[in-house]
């Protein structure tokens, strides 16, 4: 089936420092998503990649649609305390439901 | 913004009993919902898609006797875990997408089930 492979695993970095993360894929997706998981809630969104090539900012995030439709990548620049939290990308493939296929999400732990 | 309940957010309940989990889309009308089950730090996995009047989609895997989805409206769809046993004991989200298309994805905030 399809699968995304997302890396890193984990990261632990120093407030202030710049953070990224991506995806990939072995098979075409027709949208990107990045979400964030805080502990014992529900994943929220945080940006959606609708084009290849798309570069997208959610203030200090940005995020882009890889031109291959396999890749996507996500950024945190300047990061600080509340930025901690899993994060994971997900994918919709052009063919087939509207289900999302998950990445293995990237633990993130800041250091103040 | 498209905002989805769930409901409860954490219940503990017996071997053998039925726990039914509610997911509820507040603010928008949703044709599909998506059921997921999340182990401590793994990443979510699809149960199943429950699509409005019309019977449930199961991944490969998930018992549907044992999980039992109901989507009688837009806006709610259930499920419910029959005779819970102790692995039954996760983390379990649901999704909502609105009848404009896929834009968003919104999801719940999540039950935590512990089965004793």
């Amino acid at each position: 089936g399809q699968q995304l492979n997302q890396s890193p695993q984990s990261m632990f970095i120093q407030e202030g420092e710049d953070v990224s993360m991506n995806c990939t894929s072995s098979s075409i997706f027709n949208t990107w998503l990045w979400y964030k998981q805080d502990p014992g809630e529900g994943p929220v969104l945080l940006i959606a990649l609708y084009k290849a090539g798309e570069l997208t900012s959610n203030g200090r995030l940005t995020a882009q649609f890889g031109i291959t439709r396999k890749d996507s990548f996500l950024n945190i620049s300047a990061s600080i305390p509340s930025d901690v939290g899993i994060y994971f990308c997900a994918g919709q493939a052009i063919q087939g439901a509207q289900k999302l296929v998950f990445g293995q999400g990237t633990r993130l732990t800041i250091n103040p | 913004g498209a905002v989805v309940s769930q409901h409860p957010s954490w219940v503990i309940c017996k071997s053998g009993t039925s726990v039914k989990i509610e997911c509820r889309s507040l603010d928008f009308q949703a044709t599909t919902m998506f059921w997921y089950r999340q182990f401590p730090k793994q990443s979510l996995m699809l149960m199943a898609t429950s699509n409005e009047g019309s019977k449930a989609t199961y991944e490969q895997g998930v018992e549907k006797d044992k999980f039992l989805i109901n989507h009688a409206s837009l806006t709610l769809s259930t499920l419910t875990v029959t005779s819970a046993h102790p692995e039954d004991s996760s983390f379990y989200i649901c999704s909502a997408v609105g009848t404009g298309g896929g834009y968003g994805y919104t999801f719940g905030s999540g039950t935590r089930l512990t089965v004793v």
